[in-house]
Parts: C-alpha cells; structure tokens; sequence
C-alpha cells in the first residue's frame, strides 16, 4: 500500500542526547514536510524538502536537522539544543503541483518524551 | 502576519444533528484552504481542499465553504455519527509560499450516541 511511514511511533530521549525520526514516502511525491504538534494546538513547520539534496528551514527550525539523500526518505534529528522537544512530530509529503493546490498525506506520527 | 484560527476549541452534540465548525484567516489572498481530520494519536487525514478560486467543496456528508472576503470558511457535517468523533483542523497557505501551511489549533469534536 502506498503511504507513509514513520518510526518509531514512541521515542524517549535523555538530556544531551541526539535522537533521529525515520519518514519513508513510496508515493512518488517530491516535496516532504516535517510538523510539531504541541497538546491542544495546531501543527507547527519544521523543516520542508521540495527535492532530493535541497531543504529549508520552517517556523521553528532551531534545534532540528533534516537530510534528504533520497526522494523516499525525510529524516528529522532533534539535537540536544531543542530545548523542549516532548511533542508529536508529524512527517508529510505533497506533490508539487501548484495550478491544483498540494493535497498533503501525513504519516501516523512518532511522539518524542524528554526524560 | 497570517494566522488561522478555529472557535470553539470543543464542541459536543447529539447524534444525528447537523453542524458548522468555523475557520476563519488572517489575509483574504489565500492560495487554498484545507479541511482535516485527526484522531487521537493519529496523524491527519485530508478531508477537503478549496483552491482560491472556489467557493465551496463535498464530499458525501461534508461540505466546505470559502468566503475569501470575510476570511472564513466553514465545514458542514450532516447527519452527524458518533464515528465523525475527532478533532478537525483547517489549514491555509498564501501564493507567496503556496507549500506552507498554517493550521489552525482545532476543534475538538464529540457526538454523542
């Protein structure tokens, strides 16, 4: 089936440490998103890819590192200089096709908890 | 600065009743306007897209609406289920940055058997 993946679906990580949210797209789309979700509010941008090798940053980018080596794949770090990283982090994906807007799928989210 | 907001922030009704959950925008040049859903835990599912140059979308029970001028929209669910339980999110993005969109914080939906 075609969608998106991402994992783990519960991730805990220390203080100081660095911890990486996996996202796979097979739906052939080229622009990939990543969203943070605080309880009771609305999704935040993180970082955005249009296409393989290019990526820019979002509303709150500081804290998080983003790669896209392959069109497939999104994956997200949050670095131990977020300082409050307990959230749902949500990956997307979109075509890119501006005259018909960008129906965007999301992927079932992975929750992130500082311990 | 753009914003999208949604009041209320929860809203509870019995089976079978007929609602409007608003959505209302910051700047009118809006490029599209979406309609999601997301339950608990879940990441979101794409109920209705509105392209600027629209007025309104449906699907099966649900209609969207687009008043650019006043900067709201509206989703209409009819004959509401207790399976439409969950929270609906709008988003929006503006043909400045047509890939980037501004949700909304939700509103939490309950129907009640």
């Amino acid at each position: 089936d075609g969608g998106i993946t991402q994992s783990p679906k519960y991730l805990f990580r220390k203080e100081g440490q660095n911890v990486t949210l996996s996202c796979e797209q097979n739906l052939n789309h080229d622009a990939m998103y990543w969203y943070r979700q605080d309880p009771g509010q609305g999704l935040r941008l993180i970082y955005y890819s249009q296409i393989v090798n290019d990526f820019q940053k979002g509303d709150i980018a500081e804290g998080y590192s983003v790669s896209r080596e392959k069109k497939e794949s999104f994956p997200l770090t949050v670095t131990s200089a977020q300082k409050n990283p307990t959230a749902f982090y949500l990956c997307a994906s979109s075509i890119i096709n501006r005259p018909f807007g960008n129906t965007i799928y999301f992927g079932e989210g992975s929750w992130l908890t500082v311990v | 600065k753009q914003e999208v907001t949604q009041i209320p922030a929860a809203l509870s009704v019995p089976e079978g009743e007929n609602l409007v959950l608003n959505c209302s925008f910051t700047d009118s040049a809006i490029y599209n306007l979406q309609w999601f859903r997301q339950d608990p835990g879940k990441g979101l599912t794409s109920l209705l897209l509105i392209q600027s140059s629209q007025r309104e979308q449906t699907s099966g029970r649900l209609n969207a609406s687009l008043d650019k001028s006043s900067g709201r929209s509206t989703l209409y669910i009819a004959a509401s289920q207790p399976g439409d339980s969950a929270t609906y999110l709008c988003a929006a993005s503006w043909g400045d940055s047509s890939y980037k969109l501004i949700f909304g914080s939700g509103t939490r939906l309950l129907v009640r058997p």
